[in-house]
């Protein structure tokens, strides 16, 4: 059972923005611990999208972008490609009991 | 350039000992925290643990039991064990790259390796 809860999926069509949730709480998100995002084909190992909640690895195209507002997270796709059809995750760190990097429970992302 | 690349077998007996092994090409393990991923067939993603290269280790609470990540004598390999297996143990497990103790992100990904847990 994950403590970060996604939206199962999305949909847009191509050139529209779509927004994906990272819902979670004061032991995680809420407590400032950074936010990662992973884009994953399936079949494919997960790639990193955004680090550190905001910012995007060399190689990763400028319509991808994250912020955090108290204990939520998201990860906007501005201009929405074919090629952006995957699977979304977030990822942070969550302080209660022994502390663990946790992942969103993932959204499928569907351009139509 | 360097790659991860995940090994072990594919197919492990209820209540057995599943190994794994992730070699690190085109670099050696230092100053990373190199960590275990799964991912169940059709669900999200689940962090394991990871090893420091001081060998300093932390595992997810949920199965620090049956747990033990460490570093090959070569230093280019870590490895995962993980105890009395069962289905749910099903999974593609996926060795990463991170960069923190806490709350890291992981910019390195093996292909990872699908392991069956099935009599």
């Amino acid at each position: 059972q994950s403590v970060l809860t996604q939206p199962p999926s999305v949909s847009g069509a191509p050139g529209q923005r779509v927004t994906i949730s990272c819902t979670g709480s004061s032991s995680n998100i809420g407590a400032s611990y950074n936010v990662h995002w992973y884009q994953q084909v399936p079949g494919t190992a997960p790639k990193l999208l955004i680090y550190g909640t905001t910012n995007r690895p060399s190689g990763v195209p400028a319509r991808f972008s994250g912020s955090r507002s108290g204990t939520s997270a998201s990860l906007a796709i501005t201009g929405l490609q074919a090629e952006d059809e995957a699977d979304y995750y977030c990822q942070s760190y969550d302080s209660s009991l022994s502390g663990s990097n946790v992942f969103g429970t993932g959204t499928k992302v569907t351009v139509l | 350039q360097v790659q991860l690349h995940e090994s072990g077998p594919g197919l492990v007996k209820p209540s057995d000992t599943m190994s794994l092994t992730c070699t690190v090409s085109g670099g050696s393990i230092g100053h990373y925290y190199w960590t275990w991923i799964r991912q169940s067939p059709g669900k999200g993603l689940e962090w394991i643990g990871h090893i420091y290269d001081s060998g300093s280790t932390k595992y997810n609470p949920s199965l620090k039991s049956r747990v033990t990540i460490s570093v090959g004598t070569s230093r280019s390999q870590f490895s995962l064990k993980l105890t009395s297996v069962s289905a749910a143990d099903t999974a593609v497990y996926y060795c990463a790259r991170g960069y923190h103790a806490s709350g890291s992100y992981f910019d390195l990904w093996g292909q990872g390796t699908l392991v069956t847990v099935s009599s």
